[in-house]
């Protein structure tokens, strides 16, 4: 595509339920990112993949969190067991390589727990 | 942490009036980037400077960064309405994630 796609837009979910966020990056970029936004802050890490390397996930808030990349192309953002505080906008990007290039972000997935 | 801490964090500003936004850091940077966010969705990237460079211009935007001092402005010139948005500023130490201050809300009134 011609952007990167996430999907759904908007979730909403009872607490302790499991949510999959997905992220279509643009074709062809090797780094992918995730972030968590909640209302009013900036953007907070969470994981990032780069081509075949091991994902560097030193930002995931807890085991409840995982992420995997398929054939170095979409990725999967997994929360198990949602709480109220997980309720934010994740937001995934792309770039051509690791470093020293612009990030192009999705639209982000608002995800409310209730 | 927070690499980037923007300043102000808010900025209420009339139309036609230029609007400053402040960026500092900690560590060392490859480059420095400034996004805009409308509604709290998807970023869009405006500008990157790269540790070499002082100061860059794209349109009304003015971008100046100061190593020394581990800090960045971005300046809008001739603001209009459809500024109105959040800006963040990123920076980048390499092959590591960006990271992002908490950002600026600029609201440029008709």
């Amino acid at each position: 595509g011609a952007g990167v796609s996430q999907s759904p837009s908007n979730k909403v979910t009872e607490k302790g339920k499991d949510v999959e966020l997905r992220c279509d990056p643009i074709s062809g970029h090797t780094a992918l990112y995730w972030y968590r936004q909640s209302l009013g802050q900036g953007l907070e890490f969470l994981i990032y993949f780069q081509g075949n390397s091991a994902p560097d996930k030193s930002g995931l808030p807890s085991d409840r969190f995982s992420a995997e990349r398929t054939g170095g192309s979409v990725s999967t953002l997994t929360i198990q067991r949602t709480q109220q505080e997980d309720s934010a906008v994740y937001l995934c990007a792309s770039r051509p390589q690791a470093g020293g290039e612009k990030l192009f972000f999705g639209s982000g997935t608002q995800l409310s727990v209730l | 942490s927070q690499q980037g801490e923007e300043d102000p964090q808010a900025l209420s500003i009339q139309e036609g009036e230029n609007a400053t936004m402040n960026c500092s850091y900690k560590t060392s940077i490859n480059n420095l980037q400034w996004y805009r966010q409308n509604s709290g969705r998807g970023l869009v990237h405006l500008i990157l400077i790269r540790s070499n460079e002082r100061e860059k211009h794209s349109g009304r935007l003015r971008v100046t960064l100061d190593t020394s001092k581990k800090s960045s402005s971005l300046l809008i010139t001739a603001s209009r309405a459809a500024d109105t948005a959040s800006y963040f500023c990123a920076t980048d130490s390499g092959n590591t994630p960006l990271v992002f201050g908490k950002g600026t809300r600029l609201s440029v009134i008709a």
